[in-house]
């Protein structure tokens, strides 16, 4: 039982570059969340899946968008990448919306 | 993006002493979590706060839900070295879903 998964654990971008950051979780959980992670902040949501087949922006959604693949998988991807969208990328899931969350290890992506 | 305001920003301590951390809000929250990131790696829940004025503890670890429901404190007692990390406060609000906000976080070193 592995948890939350996520790949890669580190990515280095140019500017313009597109890419995908894969979250992936064996808890049976209905619920997933992209976060950021900024230094001297708290983490942030990008966006969020309620339950399969539907998604929401959370609080700094421009730049990205998501897919909720299936009920274990949920995608983030940067179409094309800013220096600005340099950060820890956290994926985690809930039971339901408004229970607790679990995070996984974190992508570290830096844009050139 | 709100963000709660947590303090201090950082701590060295000294092996053995206890620890306090607070976190403050200009607005209301029903749920307090308090969550601990390891160096690489992502939060991890330590506690959870759901009523005006709860205690509750986890082993050396007590946390409290703030009467006003604008704040809430965390205390470590005979702290460790593998209590170094950084400690996040996050609020969430009845009806706002999924949306945690986190605060920025407090670096907690700790010297033998």
């Amino acid at each position: 039982n592995a948890g939350v998964t996520q790949t890669p654990k580190f990515q280095v971008l140019k500017t313009g570059q597109s890419m995908t950051l894969q979250c992936a979780q064996d808890m049976n959980h209905n619920s997933m969340y992209w976060y950021r992670q900024d230094p001297g902040m708290g983490l942030r949501l990008i966006y969020y899946s309620a339950s399969e087949g539907t998604t929401d922006k959370g609080e700094v959604p421009n730049g990205y968008n998501v897919s909720r693949l299936n009920k274990r998988e949920f995608s983030l991807r940067l179409e094309s990448a800013a220096p600005s969208q340099t950060s820890v990328y956290f994926c985690a899931s809930s039971e339901v919306v408004g229970e607790t969350q679990y995070f996984g290890p974190g992508t570290r992506l830096l844009v050139l | 993006g709100q963000q709660l305001n947590q303090s201090p920003q950082s701590m060295f301590i000294q092996e053995g002493e206890d620890v306090s951390m607070n976190c403050t809000s200009s607005s209301i929250f029903n749920t307090w979590l308090w969550y601990k990131q390891d160096p690489g790696e992502g939060p991890v829940l330590l506690i959870a706060l759901y009523k005006a004025g709860e205690l509750t503890s986890n082993g050396r670890l007590t946390a409290q839900f703030g009467i006003t429901r604008k704040d809430s404190f965390l205390n470590i007692s005979a702290s460790i070295p593998s209590d170094v990390g950084i400690y996040f406060c996050a609020g969430q609000r009845t009806g706002t879903a999924s949306k945690l906000t986190f605060g920025t976080g407090t670096r907690l070193q700790v010297t033998l």
